[in-house]
């Protein structure tokens, strides 16, 4: 929803290049989640975010609470990176998690 | 491998019929949570159970209800199904609170109202 903003809406990369997702808040945010939505509709979780910085693999995402956004980080794309890329913003107030409305990413050989 | 169990994996049914969807998760949770994503694939918090309590409660028609009988089963009951009920429904757990709340999906089930 219009609380978390995801950008951009679609995406297509070359294999082997690289990129960046990236959400916004409009909402306090303490932690955020990362998915991957594949083309079964099961929902992958990539990261758990506090304020910070993960990497795993070829993916880093970043968490910047005071300017309320946070990053995914695609490098040396696959194939199989591709699918719908969700965050997921979880408030101070511990309401259920609020999700940006996707990133369609599409990696072409 | 998953530990979020959802059943039926695929739903048809005729508009005034009454489902109702499972959830199971073995993670040893202590919260669940009802999402429904549209076809435009937005996903919208329905419901929230917390150690057998509701906590969250978004404005969904009354015709959807949850049912929990312990903090491992949450239940999705629809009354009544509706057109506009075609969507993928969606089971998490979670701890509460704290730094360990993340989020685990079941892998969905697609209802398609006719």
């Amino acid at each position: 929803g219009d609380q978390v903003k995801q950008s951009p809406s679609a995406l297509s990369l070359q294999e082997g290049t690289n990129s960046a997702l990236r959400c916004n808040f409009s909402i306090a945010t303490t932690t955020v989640q990362w998915f991957l939505q594949n083309p079964r509709g099961s929902l992958m979780n990539l990261f758990y975010l506090v304020p910070g910085t993960k990497e795993n693999g070829r993916l880093k995402s970043t968490f910047n609470s005071k300017e309320s956004y946070s990053t995914l980080h695609i490098r040396d794309a696959q194939l199989e990176d591709s699918g719908t890329y969700f965050c997921a913003a979880r408030g101070n107030n511990n309401n259920a998690p609020r999700f940006g409305a996707g990133t369609k990413l599409t990696v072409k050989p | 491998e998953t530990a979020v169990f959802q059943t039926p994996n695929y739903h048809v049914t005729q508009v005034g019929n009454e489902v109702s969807f499972n959830c199971k998760q073995t993670l040893g949770h202590d919260t669940m949570y009802w999402y429904k994503q549209d076809s435009k694939k937005l996903l919208k918090i329905m419901f929230s159970y917390n150690n057998k309590q509701l906590i969250v409660n978004e404005t969904v028609p009354r015709r959807f209800s949850p049912q929990s009988s312990d903090k491992a089963h949450l239940n999705l009951r629809i009354k009544s199904v509706e057109p506009e009920d075609s969507a993928v429904y969606l089971c998490a757990s979670s701890y509460w609170g704290g730094h360990q709340d993340t989020q685990y999906f079941g892998p969905g089930t697609r209802l398609l109202v006719l």
